[in-house]
């Protein structure tokens, strides 16, 4: 069964750090790219970076872009997410998903979602 | 950016009926969309890519048409379970967006 699960969320301080981590099992990790896309409290989906299967590729979302930076372990098959100089505006829901095809290097629909770890930056 | 408005915001059907949700392109996506349901407290689930080839395991009452700017998600006969809310992406240009949501509730 594939399977991703995030850890590493927590409340923070604005300006503070933090580094959320999603496990994968049950396929070929290193076959595909990875995705981070959160979701503030009551609000819709806000995809916010992805990274190819080898780390060649990576994309940011402005909202992010220069204070967070995504990377991944094939070793460990682990993707991680990197947060500094939060804001109160990136409190939000951080979901892992896998692109659904290894077709494509980076890009793509999401499939399937890990179950969210939420990040809370309040002071 | 592309930008990908969802209408109607709130759809209210009855049991056994017929909903049609639908999703605009602010410039061609071609057939790079994707729709997804989330119901509270999960995790959204991949419903349709490619715009219309559904995911494995979805049921046959979901599809999905259209291509370039106009989209449309149908659910032919509406269960329980399909009460939730549903959102559109575009895979075609960075970065990726997605609409702002259908709620579906029970009328």
């Amino acid at each position: 069964e594939v399977q991703l699960v995030e850890s590493g969320g927590g409340l923070v301080k604005p300006g503070g750090s933090l580094r959320l981590s999603c496990a994968a099992s049950g396929f070929t990790f290193s076959s595909y790219s990875m995705n981070w896309v959160r979701q503030a409290p009551g609000k819709g989906l806000e995809w916010v970076s992805s990274i190819s299967s080898s780390s060649s590729y990576i994309y940011y979302a402005d909202s992010v872009k220069g204070r967070f930076t995504i990377s991944r372990d094939n070793a460990k098959n682990s993707l991680y997410l990197q947060m500094n100089s939060l804001r109160a505006e990136d409190t939000a829901v951080y979901y892992c998903a896998r692109v659904g095809t290894m077709i494509v290097v980076v890009g793509g629909w999401f499939d399937p979602w890990g179950q969210g770890t939420l990040v809370t930056v309040s002071s | 950016e592309i930008v990908m408005t969802q209408s109607p915001a709130t759809l209210s059907v009855s049991p056994g009926e017929r909903a049609t949700l639908s999703c605009r392109a602010s410039q061609s996506v071609s057939s790079n969309l994707a729709w997804y349901q989330q119901k509270p407290g999960q995790a959204p689930r991949l419903l349709i890519y490619g715009a219309s080839t559904r995911a494995t395991g979805i049921p046959a009452r979901f599809s999905g048409s259209g291509s370039g700017t106009e989209f449309t998600l149908t659910i032919s006969s509406l269960q329980s379970e399909d009460f939730a809310v549903y959102y559109c992406q575009q895979y075609n240009n960075w970065p990726q967006t997605f609409g702002q949501g259908t709620k579906l509730e029970i009328k």
